[in-house]
Order: C-alpha cells, then sequence, then structure tokens
C-alpha cells in the first residue's frame, strides 16, 4: 500500500496570507489526524476527522480550520497567517481496526511565513 | 487530560552502548502507549505500542520498552545503539476507550557518537 502522502512538501507565504495543506491517507484509513510541530513545543495536536466528521479538536484558534472528504482525503486550511504559524505541519492516518493511537504519518508540509 | 513528560531533550550516547530514554505519563483511566522514531526530514513511524498485557513490549530494531503502571512511566530502550539510530524520539499516550486524541511528548533526540 502507498503511505501517506503529503503536498506540498515545502511553502513558504507571507504573514496575513491564507495557506492549504492536502494529505491522502492510507487506502481504507478512514481517520486522518493533523499536528503541529515545532522546536520545543514537539506535536501539538489540531484535529482529527473521521469519515467526513471531525471527531476531535486541540486547542488552536479558529483561524486553523480542516476538512474532509469522501475519500478519505483531508485538507487544512490557515487563514492570515502569523508568523508563529511556521512550522512543520503533520498527517497522519489509522486504520479504525487495531489500537487508537496506531498512527502512521507523511512527511509533512514545512511552511515558512515570511 | 493526559500528558506526557520526556525527561530528557537530548541523549548523547556512543556506539554500541545501551540507551534508555525516559517517559512518565499523566492520566486517570486506562491508557495506550507508543514510541515513535522521527528521522530528520521524515515524517514519524511506530517504534512498539503498549495496549494490555506483558509490560516488556518489543519493537523495531532492536527496540523495547516497559511499561510501569505504579511509576506511570514507559521507558525505551536498546542494548546496544548504531549510528544509523540518530534520530527524535517521541512518547505518545492515549485512553484506551474511546476515540480521543492522542497525546505526544516534546521529543528526545538521541545522538549516536562514533
Amino acid at each position: 500500500k502507498a503511505g501517506v502522502t503529503q503536498t506540498p512538501r515545502y511553502l513558504i507565504k507571507t504573514r496575513g496570507q491564507q495557506v492549504t495543506l492536502s494529505c491522502s491517507p492510507i487506502s481504507g484509513h478512514r481517520s486522518v489526524s493533523w499536528y503541529q510541530q515545532t522546536p520545543g513545543q514537539g506535536l501539538q495536536f489540531l484535529f482529527e476527522y473521521f469519515s467526513e466528521t471531525q471527531r476531535n479538536k486541540g486547542n488552536f484558534p479558529g483561524r486553523f480550520s480542516g476538512r474532509q472528504f469522501s475519500n478519505s482525503r483531508s485538507e487544512m486550511n490557515v487563514s492570515t497567517l502569523e508568523l508563529g504559524d511556521s512550522a512543520l505541519y503533520l498527517c497522519a492516518s489509522s486504520p479504525e481496526t487495531g489500537a487508537r493511537g496506531e498512527q502512521y504519518f507523511g512527511p509533512g508540509t514545512r511552511l515558512t511565513v515570511t | 487530560a493526559q500528558s506526557v513528560t520526556q525527561l530528557d531533550s537530548q541523549v548523547p550516547v556512543f556506539e554500541e552502548a545501551p540507551v534508555e530514554l525516559r517517559c512518565n505519563y499523566s492520566s486517570s483511566v486506562s491508557v495506550y502507549l507508543f514510541w515513535y522514531v522521527q528521522y530528520p526530514n521524515q515524517g514519524l513511524q511506530l517504534l512498539l505500542k503498549y495496549l494490555s498485557g506483558s509490560t516488556l513490549v518489543k519493537g523495531i530494531n532492536g527496540f523495547e520498552a516497559e511499561f510501569n503502571k505504579s511509576q506511570t512511566s514507559f521507558h525505551l530502550r536498546k542494548p546496544s545503539v548504531h549510528i544509523s539510530d540518530t534520530a527524535e524520539y517521541f512518547c505518545a499516550v492515549t485512553p484506551s476507550g474511546g476515540y480521543q486524541k492522542v497525546t505526544f511528548g516534546i521529543g528526545t533526540k538521541l545522538q549516536v557518537i562514533p
């Protein structure tokens, strides 16, 4: 099976702009989670989608939003970018069988806000 | 709510020496525990997981971890490290019931010295 893919891999945006990141999960996985990774902060949970519904949400402002499509692909959007949004954004998919927390990660999208 | 504390941000160790990466967690309910590894410019990869049963769990690449409920710890060990083990290691926890989010520690950078 193909792994989790994320596009684009690298992105440079200007403060105030908006950005959309895409994630394609492993075939058959219906759960997709998004994380923000920054040095010193580790992985911060953004949200999780399952069958097109947001199932869990982290403590991020409303500028961060996401959605999931019927084919389980997911997008996250960040509006009104701030310098502090510079980070590696990781997407992870999970099968419904097996343990929660057993996630398969994509390589991430490196977002730089200038 | 759950929390994870990784006690060491960086661990230098000589090649072929043993290593222990420490992880403590806090939770009022039973949990699943995980260790993930992240190589440079890559996403996270599952090393091992504790769901139930034997408290000593073995993972990929010769790693093992021991679940200690009384100490609320889940330390990762390897008897002899290789240069290729240089990476960042993340401990993670999630409640064993329901579909709640996964909480990650801030990571421990393992540097193997030739």
